[in-house]
């Protein structure tokens, strides 16, 4: 399976909203409802943001929020954070057990 | 509270062995599916590989990178998963983290902090 597609960067500032895209294929993001995003600090374990598409776990704010339109899933942060500015990443089921992670995307809050 | 912790990392020669460990408390171990996910240096994550609960039954997946080099197995009875890496390569190189999955279809997880491994001569 070939990696999921994300932007390397992406920017905002304070208070106003950023969509990070994660392009993949009908094999992967468009063929099933199980797509997952992480928000990772350097030299910290990734903590999961969003799965199932759409599903926020207990605790994550609802500034995150999840989205997919075929085969290319999004990230929304809204009222951007100074804490925000980190590395996040999506993954997607793709099919006999196999998971698939996109190549990371850093978010800069301006 | 469910609690992931690695531990085993190194640095060993290319062609080199290493077994990486993974404590688990908190859930009934027997129970749960667990993968193995690392990152190289300055790099994105990559999946390595699942084993499911014994009741579930199956084969362990593995990553074509690593297929036939590492292989994945659990002790029930010590609440533990294990990563044996064989035949090591410079590009094996990362941190390795383990992480439990609630889903069959991955989604909903907790990660360990991770562990080391340097493979260099």
């Amino acid at each position: 399976q070939s990696a999921l597609t994300q932007p390397p960067s992406a920017s905002g500032s304070l208070g106003q909203s950023v969509t990070i895209s994660c392009t993949g294929t009908s094999s992967d993001i468009g063929g099933y409802n199980y797509v997952s995003w992480y928000q990772q600090h350097p030299g910290k374990a990734p903590k999961v943001l969003i799965y199932e598409v759409t599903k926020r776990p207990s605790g994550v704010p609802d500034r995150f929020a999840g989205s997919r339109s075929g085969n290319t899933a999004s990230l929304t942060v809204s009222g951007l954070q100074a804490e925000d500015e980190t590395y996040y990443y999506c993954s997607s089921y793709a099919g006999s057990n196999n998971l698939v992670f996109g190549g990371g995307t850093k978010l800069t809050v301006l | 509270e469910v609690q992931v912790v690695e531990s085993g990392g190194d640095l060993v020669k290319p062609g080199g062995s290493l077994r990486l460990s993974c404590a688990v408390s908190g859930i009934p171990f027997s129970d749960a599916w667990m993968s193995w996910v690392r990152q190289a240096p300055g790099k994105g994550l990559e999946w390595v590989g699942r084993i499911k609960s014994k009741v579930a039954g199956g084969p362990v997946d593995y990553s074509a990178p690593v297929k036939g080099r590492f292989t994945i197995t659990r002790d029930d009875s010590k609440n533990t998963l294990y990563l044996q890496m064989n035949s090591l390569k410079s590009e094996d190189t990362g941190v390795y983290f383990c992480k439990w999955e609630t889903s069959p279809f991955y989604g909903l997880d907790v990660w360990g902090q991770g562990t080391t491994v340097t493979v260099s001569s």
